[in-house]
């Protein structure tokens, strides 16, 4: 199985910071990397697909890169609504499709 | 309103069985695979059970393999998943995800969760 490797597991920023997650695949994954955003109580939510592209409706200060096995998540610009743990997911090929241990971003 | 509800989760012991069910609505649910994720406590997402819009790809994590069946209904819009011979490690808020078709790999549309306890 396809292990993924999260960092930091948590993070403190103020408001306006640049925030940036990264995710490491046990093995090439191309680009099937996803990001998710799971606020306390609430489902996941899907932000980004296929690395880098962005989910309709998601606000454009988040973004997603990298391919292979190195994967990062950005925040431009902290938001308070931006509270909340982020997850990156991979697909590659046939399941079992795995998470990563998940990053909670906390405002300083 | 595209959505996906859980029920069915609740309180078992040890070795006992549960059924959890998912309503969707607001899409053609026949077209898309879908799945169970789980969330333990405090912990992170595991996906659990994947079944192909006809039903004719099902997949199973090894935690779950042999004792946790997904099953779905295409004509009751409705996703099921039979857990039998719980264990306490089973606890968790079970998910019920869309599979995108736009973008096949990513879990595009979730359900608010149903808990289940495994405890005696």
């Amino acid at each position: 199985d396809i292990q993924m490797t999260q960092s930091p597991s948590s993070l403190s920023a103020s408001v306006g910071d640049r925030v940036t997650i990264t995710c490491q695949a046990s093995q090439d994954i191309s680009n099937y990397l996803n990001w998710y955003q799971q606020k306390p109580g609430k489902a996941p939510k899907l932000l980004i697909y296929d690395a880098s592209n962005l989910e309709t409706g998601v606000p454009s200060r988040f973004s997603g890169s990298g391919s292979g096995t190195d994967f990062t998540f950005t925040i431009s610009s902290l938001q308070p609504e931006d509270i909340a743990t982020y997850y990156c997911q991979q697909y590659d090929n046939l399941p079992p499709w795995t998470f990563g241990q998940g990053t909670k971003v906390e405002i300083k | 309103e595209v959505q996906l509800v859980e029920s069915g989760g609740g309180l078992v012991k040890p070795g006992g069985s549960l059924r959890l069910s998912c309503a969707a609505s607001g899409f053609t649910f026949s077209s898309y695979s879908m799945n169970w994720v789980r969330q333990a406590p405090g912990k992170g997402l595991e996906w659990v059970s994947s079944i192909s819009s006809s039903s004719s790809y099902i997949y199973y994590a090894d935690s779950v393999k042999g004792r946790f069946t997904i099953s779905r209904d295409n004509a009751k819009n409705s996703l099921y998943l039979q857990m039998n011979s719980l264990r306490a490690e089973d606890t968790a808020v079970y998910y019920c995800a869309r599979k995108s078709l736009d973008y096949p790999g990513a879990f595009d549309i979730w359900g608010q969760g149903t808990m289940v306890t495994v405890s005696s």
